[in-house]
């Protein structure tokens, strides 16, 4: 159980275009879903929480224009890099908490999902 | 603001030794997690520790929590090669969201 999945896994697009990344508890309700960034040999850095049903809360100095954050259903929630830029390429990681319990109760954890790497060139 | 810090950044070690991975945590928390990443890959769960003098092991690990010193620890004994990947410590402070230790690069070495 508390299975989170990404999709796509790996992506490279080209300087300037836009890209979605999707998170989805697959077998529990997530009303709130964390995205993160991770660059090479670094730690995890919380980039946004996002709320079911309302606007994300976005982190110091990450720009919310920049990374559109929505989560329009319990068990979805979606990253678009706009306008990206080779400096943006990374490894980006969400985290679902569990709010409903796959088998009994919740267990208010977070769960992480295997991970995009975006390439952009 | 909460703070994680861990120490060494970098460990090589020999098969079979023992050693120990410190995290510190700034702030009051609710509950503190040690996590392994593999090169490449998204993190992988190992322990949540949620009140003072807290212990849990699994296998060769062994994590434990003092409130008091807001230090957690985890220690690995005999150490396999298997072993070798990045591990995390993250506090919650006492908010919801997760705050992570700078990561520890573990080798261990035949």
């Amino acid at each position: 159980g508390a299975v989170v999945s990404q999709h796509p896994s790996w992506v490279i697009c080209k300087s300037g275009t836009s890209v979605k990344i999707e998170c989805r508890s697959l077998d529990f309700q997530a009303t709130t879903m964390f995205w993160y960034r991770q660059f090479p040999k670094k730690s995890l850095m919380l980039m946004a929480t996002s709320n079911e049903g309302s606007k994300a809360t976005y982190e110091q100095g990450v720009e919310k224009d920049k990374f559109l954050i929505n989560h329009a259903s319990l068990t979805l929630s979606t990253l678009t890099v706009t306008s990206a830029h080779p400096e943006d390429s990374s490894f980006y990681i969400c985290s679902a908490r569990d709010a409903t319990g796959t088998s009994g109760p919740p267990s208010y954890e977070q769960y992480f999902g295997p991970g995009t790497r975006l390439t952009v060139t | 603001e909460l703070k994680v810090e861990q120490n060494p950044l970098f460990l090589s070690m020999q098969e079979g030794k023992n050693y120990t991975i410190y995290c510190n945590y700034s702030t009051t928390s609710d509950r503190l997690y040690w996590y392994r990443q593999d090169p490449g890959k998204s993190l992988e769960s190992l322990f949540v520790l949620l009140s003072n003098g807290a212990v849990k092991q699994e296998g060769r690990l062994m994590a434990s929590l003092d409130t008091k010193a807001r230090l957690s620890t985890l220690h690995i004994t005999a150490a396999v090669h298997d072993l070798s990947a990045t591990y995390f410590c993250a506090s919650t402070g006492t908010a919801s969201k997760l705050t992570f230790g700078t990561g520890t690069r573990l080798q261990v070495t035949l």
